[in-house]
């Protein structure tokens, strides 16, 4: 199994701060990149697919960056708000079938 | 819209039932996956299919069968329940063209309990 590791594991961050995450994977044979948000009680809900090293994307506040030639991608979410608060999990597919999931980095907004 | 829907949505079983958690898509996805969360493993992935009629081993498959016999459902059947299978379960699907480069679409999960 090709791991996914993401950090930090959980992060308490005060309404108005801005945030990063960061996801791991295995550099060799790169098909995608997931990122995936989910809230408490709810399904996980796709925020970005990347496959391009050097692949930026932006949904709101919220933008990600790839880097496949060393196997990281960073997870930018600017002036947090409490309705960020969510587990946000990045996904790996070591075989270009199936997806290898991370154990996701929990975020919780104070006002 | 329904997406991918699952049911049902909590079941109670005791040790040595079975029982089938049912899943179906309306997308025209041709990939289909069963995953289970437990707390503080994240999404552990049990069985995929990648068309009707193929299906194949995740990480987690033993305890567990699945068949794809068409496009839209992929249920999940539990022979003999054990209480190690006490989970959520999430259902997803994407469309693939031959990579994941387009994002999975997860039911609301069917939370199962093994007494």
């Amino acid at each position: 199994i090709l791991n996914v590791e993401q950090s930090p594991q959980s992060l308490h961050v005060q309404e108005g701060d801005s945030t990063n995450f960061t996801c791991s994977f295995p550099s060799s044979n790169f098909y995608a990149l997931h990122w995936y948000r989910w809230e408490t009680a709810k399904s996980p809900e796709a925020l970005f697919v990347m496959t391009l090293n050097g692949d930026e994307k932006k949904k709101g506040r919220i933008s990600a960056t790839l880097n496949t030639k060393e196997g990281y991608s960073y997870l930018y979410i600017k002036g947090s708000q409490p309705e960020d608060s969510a587990t946000y999990l990045c996904a790996f597919p070591p075989t270009g079938y199936a997806l290898n999931f991370g154990k996701g980095t929990s975020l919780l907004v104070t006002p | 819209n329904a997406g991918v829907t699952q049911t049902p949505k909590f079941r109670i079983l005791k040790i040595g039932q079975s029982m089938t958690l049912q899943c179906t898509q309306d997308m025209n996805h041709n990939y289909m996956y069963w995953y289970r969360q437990d707390p503080g493993m994240g999404l552990k992935l049990i069985y995929y299919s990648v068309g009707a009629g193929i299906t194949d081993k995740g990480e987690v498959p033993n305890g567990y069968n699945v068949s794809r016999s068409t496009t839209e459902d992929f249920p999940l059947r539990l022979e003999l329940a054990a209480p190690s299978q006490t989970s959520v379960y999430f259902c997803a699907s994407s469309y693939s063209n031959g990579g994941l480069n387009q994002p999975q679409h997860f039911g609301d999960g069917t939370r199962l309990s093994i007494l």
